[in-house]
C-alpha cells in the first residue's frame, strides 16, 4: 500500500511560468513533509520542507502548501527556470527527517 | 565536508554472487538509512540504523543484510543476488529535519 502518492509521473511547464507538484499521503500519523530533488546520476538533494503545524512554507522561488484535511500537499515554482527540471519527490514521516516514506516521483521538465 | 559517501558507484554481478556495499557519512549523524530506487516506485527503505551497533528492517529488507560497527559506516550487504535486486542503492543519513543521500550505486544482476 502505497502511502503517500504521487500520481503525475512526468509535468512540463514553460520557462518563467510556475509549475505546482502534487502529492498525497494516506497516514494521518505523517507529521512532517519534505521535497527532494534529483538530477540523474546523483543522490536526492533537500530542497524544502514543512511540519505539519503548518500549512505554508516559503523559500525563494519554492513554496509547499500543506492541506492536512485532504492528505494533501503541493510544491510551487515560481518562476520556473530550465534548472529545475529534474525528478522531484515528496517525502513523509513521523518526527522530523527520520524513516521518510517517499513517492513515486514527478519529473519536472522546464521548456524554453 | 564530503557528505555521505556510498562505494562502488557501478557494479554488475553475477545471479548467487555476495557483494557489500559501503556508506559512510562524515556528519556525526546518529541515522543512517539504505533505500533502492525502481522506476515507478520512488525510494523504498530496505534497513536502517538509529546508532552505533543497531539496524532494523524498513520496508524491503528481504535478500539484504546491514552492519553498523562505527557510527560512521553503514554496511549493505547481498548474500546471494538475484535479478530481482538490479536497482539504483542510496545510502543516507539524518540529523533532526533533513535527510543527506549519497550519490547512488547502480547495481546490475545478470
Amino acid at each position: 500500500d502505497q502511502q503517500v502518492k504521487q500520481n503525475s509521473p512526468s509535468l512540463s511547464v514553460q520557462e518563467g511560468r510556475i509549475s505546482i507538484l502534487n502529492c498525497d499521503y494516506t497516514n494521518s500519523m505523517f507529521d512532517y513533509f519534505l521535497w527532494y530533488k534529483k538530477y540523474p546520476a546523483e543522490g536526492p538533494t533537500f530542497l524544502i520542507s514543512i511540519s505539519s503545524i503548518k500549512d505554508k512554507n516559503e523559500d525563494g522561488r519554492f513554496t509547499v502548501f500543506l492541506n492536512k484535511s485532504a492528505k494533501h500537499l503541493s510544491l510551487h515554482i515560481v518562476p520556473s527556470q530550465p534548472g529545475d527540471s529534474a525528478v522531484y519527490f515528496c517525502a513523509a514521516s513521523i518526527q522530523g527527517a527520520q524513516k521518510l516514506v517517499f513517492g513515486q516521483g514527478t519529473r519536472l521538465t522546464i521548456n524554453p | 565536508n564530503a557528505g555521505v559517501t556510498q562505494t562502488p558507484k557501478f557494479r554488475v554481478l553475477k545471479t548467487g554472487q555476495s557483494m557489500t556495499l559501503l556508506c559512510a557519512q562524515d556528519m556525526n549523524h546518529e541515522y543512517m538509512y539504505w533505500y533502492r530506487q525502481d522506476p515507478g516506485m520512488g525510494l523504498r527503505l530496505i534497513h536502517y540504523s538509529v546508532g552505533e551497533g543497531t539496524t532494523a528492517k524498513g520496508e524491503v529488507p528481504d535478500g539484504y543484510n546491514v552492519s553498523r560497527l562505527k557510527k560512521q559506516n553503514f554496511l549493505l550487504g547481498l548474500e546471494s543476488a538475484a535479478p530481482s535486486q538490479t536497482s539504483v542503492y542510496f545510502c543516507a543519513s539524518t540529523q533532526g529535519t533533513e535527510a543527506f543521500f549519497g550519490q547512488g550505486t547502480r547495481l546490475t544482476v545478470v
